[in-house]
């Protein structure tokens, strides 16, 4: 199975900053990688699909980027309602597999 | 608006068998299909497989194949999973939920989850 990657597990930050969040995989998917936000005790929400496509209902602030086993998730100014835990996940070989997550916390 | 509801919370004893329904809403069910995610405590989510909802057809991960079965009812617009043979390590939050296949478009969605307890 493919192996995904996020290290930090958990990052600080504070309002108003950018935040990159990165995910590797144990080798190349192209670009067939997605992205969720999870909050506590919620299921998780998908954010971007094909390593950078907004689904409709996600804000600009949200971007994806990078192909082959290096990508990164950037939220360009943070606002309280991103606190949450981010999941990384590679759709190319089956099964698909998900990073172990990066927790966004308040500074 | 795309939407999965699933059933309720189930307490299970070991050895026994889970059996959990999502029905989907908002969008063109048989074109897309359904997979079921388990989530443990604190653990990163784990595929536990898909159904295609036009044919039935079903691809389950190594790791539930001996254990799971998902099946569909297309008027009914729903997905049924169930796993059999529970044990303690089965506790965990189980979501239906659409996930990117190809590159192309599809209705981004995820049921509210259905927390299993297995304890006897």
């Amino acid at each position: 199975d493919i192996q995904m990657t996020q290290s930090p597990s958990s990052l600080s930050a504070s309002i108003g900053d950018r935040v990159t969040i990165p995910c590797r995989a144990s080798q190349s998917i192209g670009n067939y990688l997605a992205w969720f936000q999870q909050k506590p005790g919620k299921a998780p929400k998908s954010l971007i699909y094909a390593t950078s496509r907004l689904h409709d209902d996600v804000p600009s602030k949200f971007s994806g980027s990078g192909s082959g086993t290096d990508f990164t998730l950037t939220i360009s100014s943070l606002q309280p309602e991103d606190f949450a835990t981010y999941y990384c996940q590679q759709y190319h070989t089956y099964p698909p597999t998900f990073g172990g997550g990066t927790r966004v916390e308040i500074k | 608006e795309v939407q999965m509801v699933q059933s309720g919370a189930e307490v299970k004893e070991p050895g026994a068998t889970v059996k959990i329904s999502c029905r989907a809403s908002g969008y063109t069910f048989i074109d897309h299909y359904m997979h079921w995610v388990q989530q443990a405590p604190g653990r990163r989510p784990e595929w536990m497989g898909l159904i295609d909802p036009e044919d039935g057809k079903t691809t389950y991960a190594e790791k539930f194949k001996s254990r799971v079965t998902m099946k569909v009812d297309r008027p009914a617009r729903t997905v049924y999973m169930e796993l059999s043979s529970l044990r303690s390590e089965d506790t965990a939050v189980y979501y239906c939920t659409t996930l990117a296949w190809n590159n192309n478009p599809y209705p981004a969605g995820w049921g509210q989850g259905t927390p299993v307890t297995v304890s006897s």
